[in-house]
């Protein structure tokens, strides 16, 4: 069946870089997304990885391999806004090529 | 520039009633979709559709119709809650018909207590 595993909570300090990792078990692979949610907000997009590599958006970096079935987000020069829930997305062939969604990774970010 | 609106924001029901979320988008999108997200969960998608005139099961279904009315509005409809669908719900878009990655836009959430 179909899943993506990451890690349910990082912590890490103003300033500081952080990675969240995503590995997935998908029926064909169709792409990487990722998404931020802040607490009682709804989720905006942050970047998608379609082929092997990185991909950089400011502050913000995301990473595929898919012949690894892994990919990362990674945040640099951390703010306290960055707190946050972050959630990886894949399209899968067996939930008829719609998105599948990570349970999230909450960031928390200490002064 | 709206984006993506759903309404209410918050309801309660009780046990057996009846309530249709709305949402409508001012993007000219393709797609729309409904997902609800449970406490440290991802996002569910309950009904999406790819096109206007076409609706699709999603991973969790049961209990739940949609309609497309147009190609702006996309309503979800319970017919008979059930506490166990007491969740946030969100309606999104995107310009796919298939998902190929480009963004997809959420409305702010819609906060349904089934008591």
């Amino acid at each position: 069946g179909q899943s993506l595993e990451q890690p349910s909570e990082v912590t890490a300090v103003e300033g500081a870089i952080v990675q969240i990792n995503c590995t997935y078990q998908t029926s064909g692979f169709y792409g990487l997304s990722w998404y931020q949610q802040h607490d009682g907000g709804a989720p905006t997009f942050l970047s998608y990885n379609g082929l092997d590599g990185l991909e950089e958006t400011g502050r913000f970096s995301s990473f595929l391999s898919r012949s690894d079935s892994y990919g990362y987000l990674l945040l640099q020069e951390l703010q306290m806004k960055d707190s946050a829930s972050y959630f990886c997305a894949v399209r899968d062939m067996d939930s008829n090529y719609q998105l599948i969604w990570g349970a999230g990774t909450k960031l928390i970010i200490k002064p | 520039n709206a984006g993506v609106t759903q309404t209410p924001k918050f309801q309660v029901l009780k046990t057996g009633q009846s309530m249709t979320l709305q949402c409508a988008q001012d993007m000219n999108h393709n797609s729309m979709y409904w997902y609800r997200q449970d406490p440290g969960m991802g996002l569910r998608l309950i009904y999406y559709s790819a096109s206007e005139g076409t609706t699709d099961k999603g991973e969790v279904p049961n209990g739940y119709n949609v309609s497309r009315l147009n190609k702006r509005e996309f309503s979800l409809r319970l017919e008979s809650a059930a506490p166990s669908q007491t969740s946030v719900y969100f309606c999104a878009s995107t310009t796919d018909r298939y998902y190929t990655g480009n963004t997809i836009y959420f409305g702010e959430g819609s906060w349904l207590t089934v008591v």
